[in-house]
């Protein structure tokens, strides 16, 4: 089993459109967690952190399931700026925090 | 703004020779890491550091070795580039404590022909 499992997509989703993605992990010592966000030809940047809680930034809402051990990614109303690949990151914890990224789900949003 | 380059965008090389890719950052982030992407298979760690002069393998280190004299430069080298070995490079920054957010580079399609 992969350590971190995405759904490579494409989503095609028409704008306005709420998309839902998840992600789920193997390890259950994971610690942090972290949606990523990578335009064509780009480098990947972190859209916002996962908390135990959930969190939500303005159209995105993350959320943790340390039970079933799976993240999500909520984007409402999507725009055309919101396709990309989003990339779902897992931290172990410990000294050196071993970092491992999903695949990434492709999201395209159409006019 | 953190900033994190690498030295190439992009690099054509033959096989049998040997490549050096760059990275330099801005922040003092005492932890700096090489990935390489490919499609299907995402981000695949292939060699990190956490101070000057120390690193450790990632997943995939066959083929690579590093070196870090300084802390703001991560060098990756392949010491005899392959065909297989053509991939995007991305280097990446991070500092301690924190949210680990990782800063990456803008990458280095290398193709080896």
């Amino acid at each position: 089993r992969k350590e971190v499992e995405q759904d490579p997509g494409p989503f095609n989703v028409p704008e306005g459109a709420t998309v839902a993605f998840n992600c789920t992990y193997s390890n259950s010592a994971s610690q942090s967690f972290f949606w990523y966000r990578q335009d064509c030809r780009k480098e990947p940047k972190l859209l916002m952190s996962v908390y135990s809680s959930g969190n939500e930034d303005g159209r995105f809402t993350a959320q943790l399931n340390r039970a079933s051990q799976y993240i999500s990614l909520l984007i409402r109303d999507s725009k055309l700026s919101d396709s990309a690949t989003y990339l779902c990151v897992v931290t172990l914890g410990g000294g050196y925090q071993k970092v491992t990224f999903g695949i990434g789900t492709k999201l395209q949003v159409i006019p | 703004d953190v900033k994190v380059t690498q030295s190439s965008r992009y690099l054509v090389k033959r096989t049998g020779e040997k490549v050096f890719l760059e990275c330099v950052q801005d922040m003092d982030h005492e932890n700096m890491f090489w990935y390489r992407q490919d499609p299907g298979l995402g981000l695949r760690l292939i060699y990190f550091s956490y101070d000057v002069k120390m690193k450790e393998k990632g997943d995939i280190p066959e083929g690579y070795s590093v070196s870090r004299e300084k802390k703001e430069r991560f060098s990756l080298i392949l010491e005899s580039a392959s065909t297989n070995q053509t991939s995007m490079y991305l280097c990446a920054s991070r500092g301690t404590g924190g949210t680990y957010e990782q800063y990456f580079g803008p990458g280095t399609r290398l193709t080896v022909t």
